[in-house]
């Protein structure tokens, strides 16, 4: 089993909806949970970054942490044009090192 | 501007050849990482380094070498060992398990 699972798309919606990407992880020892965003060439932006079971706003961006059920999911409200990128959730722990592990990603295209 | 710099964008190797890939970053971040990204895989990492002249093996270290001389630069050569060198290779810095900054990458094409 991977100790990430994400699916990968691709995704298509219409502008203006609401999109919703999601993880999965294993092992409970991660504690940090990020989104990055890589449009198509180009490096891994960060989008959110959350360590706490419940919700986080940013914007028109909510990441959403389950820790119970190992589960983290990332929204887009009013989706644009602009988003059509793929989505990584990454999650990350601290003992002793500075380690991430990221899921494989999700391709979204937000159709005009 | 503050951030991480890789060169070049794109690089081709022959055959049998070494190529080193450049990381520069002006954050003052001590961590540093290497990732190769595949299709379909996601990142893997390469090697990372939590402070200079450290170093450790990542998930697929084999046909790899990294220095970390200097707190700003960390350095990787692509070996003749790698036998399947063609990828996207992406460097990332952090100060803390919450903020990894990535640079812009650099396609290493066989040819």
């Amino acid at each position: 089993q991977k100790e990430v699972e994400q699916d990968p798309g691709p995704l298509s919606v219409p502008e203006g909806a609401i999109v919703s990407l999601n993880c999965t992880y294993s092992n409970s020892a991660f504690q940090y949970f990020m989104w990055y965003r890589q449009y198509s060439r180009k490096g891994p932006e960060l989008l959110m970054y959350t360590y706490s079971s419940g919700n986080k706003e940013d914007g028109r961006f909510t990441a959403q942490v389950d820790k119970s059920s190992k589960y983290i999911s990332l929204f887009i409200r009013d989706s644009q044009p602009s988003d059509s990128a793929t989505y990584l959730c990454a999650i990350g722990a601290t003992s002793g090192t500075y380690k991430y592990i990221f899921g494989t990603g999700t391709r979204l295209k937000v159709l005009a | 501007d503050g951030g991480i710099t890789q060169s070049p964008k794109y690089l081709f190797r022959k055959e049998g050849q070494n190529v080193t890939l450049s990381c520069e970053q002006n954050l003052n971040h001590d961590a540093m990482y290497w990732y190769r990204q595949d299709p379909g895989q996601g990142l893997r990492l390469i090697y990372y380094s939590q402070i200079v002249n450290d170093f450790q093996k990542g998930d697929i270290a084999e046909g790899y070498s990294v220095s970390r001389e200097k707190k700003e630069s960390f350095p990787l050569t692509v070996t003749s060992a790698q036998k399947n060198p063609t990828a996207f290779y992406l460097c990332a810095s952090s100060r803390s398990v919450t903020e990894a900054f990535f640079g812009q990458g650099t396609r290493l094409t066989v040819v």
